[in-house]
Parts: C-alpha cells; sequence; structure tokens
C-alpha cells in the first residue's frame, strides 16, 4: 500500500508571494491533516479534514487555508507569504483504531520564504 | 490551550545503553502516541497508548501511559545506532472530536557505536 505522498518536495518562494501544497493519503484513509514544523515551536497543527469538511483547526492565522477533494486529495494554500512560514509542511492521513488515530505522515515539504 | 513537555532534550549515549524519555502534561489526553522522525523524514508511528497505566512493550521499547492519563515514559533497552532520531510525543485532547494532536517538542537521541 502506497503511503501519503506530497507535493512539491521543496519549494523557494519570496515574501508576499502565495503557496499551494499537495497531500495524498493513504487510500481509504479520509482524514487529513496538516503540520508546521519549526525548529523553534516543533510541530504544530494547522487543521484537519474529514470527508471534505475542516472538522479541527489549530491557532494560525487565516493567511493558512486548506481544502479537501472528494478523492480525499488535499491541499493547503498560504497566502502572503512571512519569513517566518519558513518550516517544513507535514500532512498525515489517519484512520481510527482501538479509539484513537493512527496517524501515518507524509515526508513533508520544506517551504523556504526569502 | 494543552501542553506536552519533553525530557531530556538532547541524549547521547553508548550502543547497549538503556534509556527512559518521559513526556510530561498538566492536562488529561485521552490517548497518548510516540512517534520516531529521522532527518528528512516525517514522523513515524511507534506505538498509541489509550488506557490510564496501560505498559505496550515493541521489541527492546516498552511505553507506559500514567494512571491519570497526564504523562507517559519511552524505555529503550540496550540501545542501537538505528534508534538515533527524534522521539516525539502527541496527546489527544479529552474533550475533542476528531483529532487535534498536541505534540511535545520532542528528545533528540544520538546512540553511538
Amino acid at each position: 500500500k502506497a503511503g501519503v505522498t506530497q507535493t512539491p518536495r521543496y519549494l523557494i518562494k519570496t515574501r508576499g508571494q502565495q503557496v499551494t501544497l499537495s497531500c495524498s493519503p493513504i487510500s481509504g484513509h479520509r482524514s487529513v491533516s496538516w503540520y508546521q514544523q519549526t525548529p523553534g515551536q516543533g510541530l504544530q497543527f494547522l487543521f484537519e479534514y474529514f470527508s471534505e469538511t475542516q472538522r479541527n483547526k489549530g491557532n494560525f492565522p487565516g493567511r493558512f487555508s486548506g481544502r479537501q477533494f472528494s478523492n480525499s486529495r488535499s491541499e493547503m494554500n498560504v497566502s502572503t507569504l512571512e519569513l517566518g512560514d519558513s518550516a517544513l509542511y507535514l500532512c498525515a492521513s489517519s484512520l481510527v483504531r482501538d479509539l484513537s488515530y493512527e496517524q501515518y505522515f507524509g515526508p513533508g515539504t520544506r517551504l523556504t520564504v526569502t | 490551550t494543552q501542553l506536552l513537555e519533553q525530557s531530556p532534550q538532547f541524549l547521547s549515549i553508548q550502543e547497549g545503553e538503556n534509556l527512559t524519555v518521559y513526556c510530561n502534561s498538566s492536562s488529561v489526553f485521552s490517548s497518548l502516541q510516540w512517534y520516531r522522525q529521522e532527518p528528512g523524514e516525517g514522523p513515524v508511528l511507534l506505538v498509541t497508548v489509550v488506557t490510564g497505566g496501560e505498559v505496550k512493550k515493541l521489541k527492546r521499547l516498552t511505553f507506559q501511559f500514567g494512571d491519570a492519563r497526564k504523562d507517559s515514559s519511552l524505555h529503550i533497552t540496550a540501545a542501537q545506532p538505528g534508534d538515533t532520531g527524534l522521539y516525539l510525543c502527541a496527546g489527544a485532547p479529552d474533550d475533542n472530536y476528531g483529532q487535534n494532536f498536541v505534540f511535545g517538542p520532542g528528545t533528540r537521541l544520538s546512540v553511538l557505536p
């Protein structure tokens, strides 16, 4: 079974631009979550989508948005990029097992904002 | 805001030694997960603990969930260089619908041959 894939793997953008990142979950997984990972703040939850609906949202500004398609693929968008948005963006697809969610992470997209 | 703390932040040991890393919070979690992350990759789920006091073993790794479901520990016996990586704990809030995991800052483990 193929794992979670994320594209692109690396991205360099200029401050003020916008960016769209893509995530394809494991087949059959309907929940997709996005995280931002930085050396200073660690892994922080951005949002979770389930059946095309945003079910949970972290404490990030409105510049960060996402969506999920009917095939469970998900995209996240960051508008008006800031230098502080440089980070590893991770996507995780999940299934429920034993009353908890098992998360399977992709390799991430490394975003550098200059 | 629910926070998870992990200790130690860094750990460097020789192959064959034993070690324990800790994950603590003042909040109650419905479940807690441990992950290992290697450079350039996403975290990989090692275990999920759900019941207070639960102990799970995965080969040389032993995971324990505190009785009050506020803390957890990971013990590695006879560490090997392949155990090197960033160990992250993540908690699911007790009142959460869906998933909204809170991650600790991680323990960076280096096992020297």
